[in-house]
């Protein structure tokens, strides 16, 4: 399968400063990446959709303010969040899926464990 | 809503055995439907997926049935081993329309005993 790296695997940030998680597809351009964060145990809840070049559909409850997603490029996207707060900390996973009308494959990054103390 | 309901949430199966996991869903535009394998710590990877054309798909010791009037879909693992304790998820998602936004069952674990 097609490979997507995420970066870093792990962060710990103090309360109150800003981390970026980037998420790249190395061997295909990616014309939709989605953002994940998942709780221990738990299933997988969609934070955003990000098309390349456009900006990004945020899901219910999901503060755009908080969470920036940025899809510059056909094989690039990056999840800031802004001023992280302990309740931030959690597993954030993204994954990529090809452009080709009918490919409705993704595929997963590593996930990035963030910490926030 | 949760539109994509997976059970049981946790199984244990010998080695060798077989382990089962069940979907069901409930919106008629889902027409892909993939499982993904999840280790702790990691993310999801693509496992096997099928299309609504097909009732069966195989790969190595992984199948899935799939049963387009019941709108139910399952996962066989054959020969169950201990490498293949994960979490397992279940999605489903429309290859039609534009959206591509897979909904996912909640996981089972699976632990196989050696």
């Amino acid at each position: 399968g097609a490979v997507v790296s995420q970066h870093p695997s792990w962060v710990i940030c103090k309360s109150g400063t800003s981390v970026k998680i980037e998420c790249r597809s190395l061997d295909f351009q990616a014309t939709t990446m989605f953002w994940y964060r998942q709780f221990p145990k738990q299933s997988l809840m969609l934070m955003a959709t990000s098309n390349e070049g456009s900006k990004a559909t945020y899901e219910q409850g999901v503060e755009k303010d908080k969470f920036l997603i940025n899809h510059a490029s056909l094989t690039l996207s990056t999840l800031t969040v802004t001023s992280a707060h302990p309740e931030d900390s959690s597993f954030y996973i993204c994954s990529a899926r090809a452009g080709q009308a009918g490919i409705t494959e993704a595929f997963f990054g590593q996930g990035t464990r963030l910490t926030v103390v | 809503q949760q539109q994509v309901k997976q059970s049981p949430q946790s199984l244990i199966v010998q080695k060798g055995g077989i382990s089962i996991i069940n979907c069901a869903y409930e919106n008629t535009a889902f027409d892909y439907f993939p499982w993904y394998q999840q280790f702790p710590g990691k993310g999801p990877a693509l496992l096997i997926a099928i299309r609504p054309d097909v009732s069966e798909k195989k790969e190595g010791r992984f199948t899935i049935s799939f049963n387009k009037s019941a709108k139910q879909f399952s996962l066989h693992i054959m020969d169950s081993q201990p490498g293949d304790s994960a979490t397992y998820f279940c999605a489903a998602s429309p290859e039609t329309g534009g959206s591509y936004i897979p909904t996912f069952g909640r996981g089972t674990s699976l632990i196989v005993h050696p």
